[in-house]
């Protein structure tokens, strides 16, 4: 089955730097890769999703880029603010048919102001 | 449109006891999803289904049970509860051919 490791699992930054997270994934057979941001207390929500025909998707001030070749992807997120500080969980999964979507272990970003 | 809703949010059981968790979709999605959630572990699959009247196991699915009678309605049940299942518990579900995952409130669950 599909394995996906997350890292770092915690990230320390200060307002206005960037975070990045990384993920790779073992099955060369997913073509779909999702992020959910997890505020403490909270449900995780889906942030931003690439899916496997594209290598840059990119919403603000985040973005994910995705290597198929050497099976890994990673969020970016640029000026970071203290509202971004969560839990980030990154999955692998195929898209359409019958299938169970693996997630990452989570990484916990915090925003020092 | 609520979306995913679970009950209850809060629960303390002495050990041995029973409890069903419940979760209702409005969204008319074929995919639901059990998940436990604890510290540095992430997310882990205990019961998914892929359509009404079907369940299946995921990563740790002891101690256990699910049924999916209706398509809105997923039910995780814990017939004999132990301190080791002191969890979050999140329901997830998902349209067949889309692959976001909408992710109910969750219940904390105590078992002393």
């Amino acid at each position: 089955g599909e394995n996906v490791e997350q890292h770092p699992s915690t990230l320390s930054v200060q307002e206005g730097d960037s975070a990045v997270i990384k993920c790779t994934y073992s099955d060369s057979a997913s073509n779909y890769f999702p992020w959910y941001k997890q505020e403490l207390g909270k449900r995780p929500q889906l942030i931003i999703d690439i899916r496997s025909n594209v290598g840059e998707k990119k919403d603000q001030r985040i973005a994910v880029t995705l290597n198929k070749t050497a099976k890994h992807f990673s969020l970016h997120i640029t000026e970071t603010q203290p509202e971004d500080s969560a839990v980030y969980f990154c999955a692998a999964s195929r898209a359409g048919g019958s299938y169970i979507p693996t997630f990452g272990r989570g990484t916990s970003l915090i925003v020092h102001p | 449109n609520a979306g995913v809703t679970q009950t209850p949010k809060f629960r303390v059981l002495k050990t041995g006891q029973s409890m069903t968790l419940l979760c209702a979709q409005d969204m008319n999605h074929e995919y639901m999803y059990w998940y436990r959630q604890d510290p540095g572990m992430g997310l882990r699959l205990i019961h998914y289904s892929v359509g009404e009247g079907t369940t299946a196991k995921g990563e740790v699915p002891d101690g256990y049970n699910v049924s999916r009678l209706k398509k809105q309605n997923f039910l995780l049940g814990l017939e004999s509860a132990a301190p080791s299942q002191t969890s979050v518990y999140f329901c997830a579900s998902q349209r067949g051919s889309k692959n976001i995952q909408y992710f109910g409130a969750g219940t904390r669950l105590s078992v002393l």
